[in-house]
């Protein structure tokens, strides 16, 4: 069975930059099958795509979030990871690593259990 | 990313069928079949429910199916129950240039 586990900070200061990490666990990071994804919800609010990275650390990101984003992939520890620089209130959100079956489908099927983070001074 | 457009709310009783709306253009819901529904309950991570318009993940109740015509896909949900009740999300593939397509969710109520 494929886990999910996001880890991280909960808090994050303005303008300070927000690292997460996701392990993968129960299948390899290392498969040709899959994307591996980033998703935020506001609080409240709905689901956000933020990218998504391939094994061969090919990446794919929301336009709103190109500039102040990378996705990066470690498939020795089976881990990928998101760096989001500039961080402001709006950013709070749970954010959520996620597993998709392909390109552009966005047929998640597995999911983390996601990580609130606030960002306040 | 354009954004699809679901009703905010949807209610309905026990064992009946209720039927949440996800409407698209022929860019994403009417172009491609690759439509997917998430199940949300309060603090809890999405749950995929229904894939490629209509396909069923494993465990996932029959209660549960999906359609599309046209712009629109559908989720049905037939023979309501209690734990039914839970926010709603419809995504769609738009292409390559246009990734990660969410509606904005539909709180489903059970009465």
């Amino acid at each position: 069975q494929v886990q999910l586990q996001e880890s991280g900070p909960g808090l994050v200061k303005p303008s300070q930059t927000l690292s997460l990490t996701c392990t993968v666990s129960g299948g390899s990071i290392s498969s040709r099958a899959y994307y591996w994804t980033w998703i935020r919800q506001p609080p409240g609010k709905g689901l956000e795509w933020i990218g998504y990275i391939y094994y061969s650390g090919a990446t794919y990101y929301n336009e709103s979030l190109e500039s102040r984003l990378t996705i990066s992939i470690d498939t020795s520890k089976n881990q990928f990871s998101l760096n989001l620089n500039y961080m402001t209130a709006a950013d709070t959100a749970v954010y959520y690593c996620a597993r998709d079956k392909g390109f552009g489908e966005l047929t998640l099927d597995y999911w983390g259990e996601g990580t609130l983070v606030t960002v306040s001074s | 990313q354009s954004a699809l457009t679901q009703p905010p709310s949807a209610s309905g009783s026990p064992g009946q069928s209720v039927t949440i709306s996800c409407t698209g253009t022929s860019s994403d819901v009417g172009g491609y079949d690759y439509v997917s529904w998430y199940q949300q309950h309060p603090g809890r991570a999405p749950k995929l429910m229904i894939y490629e318009v209509n396909k069923r993940p494993s465990g996932v109740p029959d209660r549960f199916s999906g359609s599309k015509s046209g712009n629109t896909a559908s989720l049905t949900v037939s023979g309501l129950q209690a734990e039914d009740e839970a926010d709603y999300y419809c995504s769609s593939y738009a292409g390559s240039d246009n990734l990660g397509v969410f509606g904005g969710g539909t709180k489903l109520t059970v009465l």
